[in-house]
């Protein structure tokens, strides 16, 4: 079974840049994840879907982050304009999502973002 | 809210030395509680999980148990190995987990 799959796997821009990450979800699985995972520092979440609808985006900052989630399958999570403090790893995560037992959640390998 | 807290790191160990990892929670209610492992260069994958308290979750010959009583959910191997180095979270919630800082393990042979 493929797992999570994202792109690009780093990224270096300047600050006021803007920029845009991919992430492909294992196949089936309603419920995608974006969490945002600085040096040092446990995985924050920033937004989850319900196969293309919202369930959470109370963590992300949206003056400047949006995502989407177009047919429910694919995702893109963009940044404009970037600041120095959104350097960090992006990780994307997919679970099955209903009952208790299928929250567990399937991480990618996540997008570096460096910052300049 | 939901939060976790987990011995900080970084940890060095010989290899056959006894592994504890320290991870404590407050949460309202009674979520899963799950142990994941980062291995370098590489993306984050779940080690084990209980659901509820007294679950025992294992794995790769790591165990923790879920204790309500302690708030704690401490993660322990009897004998580790190289390839254990990584950096390995503690992490609780149901369909939102919330996640401690990370613990390097380092295990020298």
């Amino acid at each position: 079974e493929a797992g999570v799959a994202q792109s690009p796997r780093y990224k270096i821009i300047e600050k006021r840049q803007s920029v845009a990450f991919w992430c492909n979800p294992i196949s089936g699985h309603a419920t995608l994840y974006w969490y945002q995972q600085i040096l040092g520092q446990g995985p924050k979440l920033l937004i989850q879907f319900q196969n293309n609808g919202v369930v959470d985006d109370s963590q992300l900052p949206k003056d400047r982050f949006s995502a989407e989630r177009l047919k429910g399958v694919d995702s893109t999570l963009k940044i404009q304009p970037a600041k120095l403090e959104d350097s960090a790893v992006y990780l994307c995560a997919s679970s099955l999502g209903g009952a208790v037992s299928s929250y567990e959640q399937y991480f990618g390998p996540g997008t570096r973002l460096t910052v300049t | 809210g939901d939060s976790v807290t987990q011995m900080e790191g970084p940890v060095t160990l010989s290899e056959e030395a006894f592994l504890t990892i320290n991870c404590t929670y407050t949460a309202t209610g009674y979520p899963s509680l799950f142990w994941y492992v980062q291995y370098p260069g590489e993306g984050l994958q779940l080690l084990l999980k209980a659901t509820k308290a007294d679950d025992k979750g294992s794995n790769k010959g790591f165990e923790a148990t879920y204790r309500k009583e302690t708030t704690s959910f401490h993660l322990e191997k009897g004998s580790v190995q190289v390839s254990d180095s990584a950096v390995y979270f503690c992490a609780l919630g149901d369909y939102k987990l919330s996640f401690g800082a990370g613990t390097t393990v380092t295990v020298r042979a």
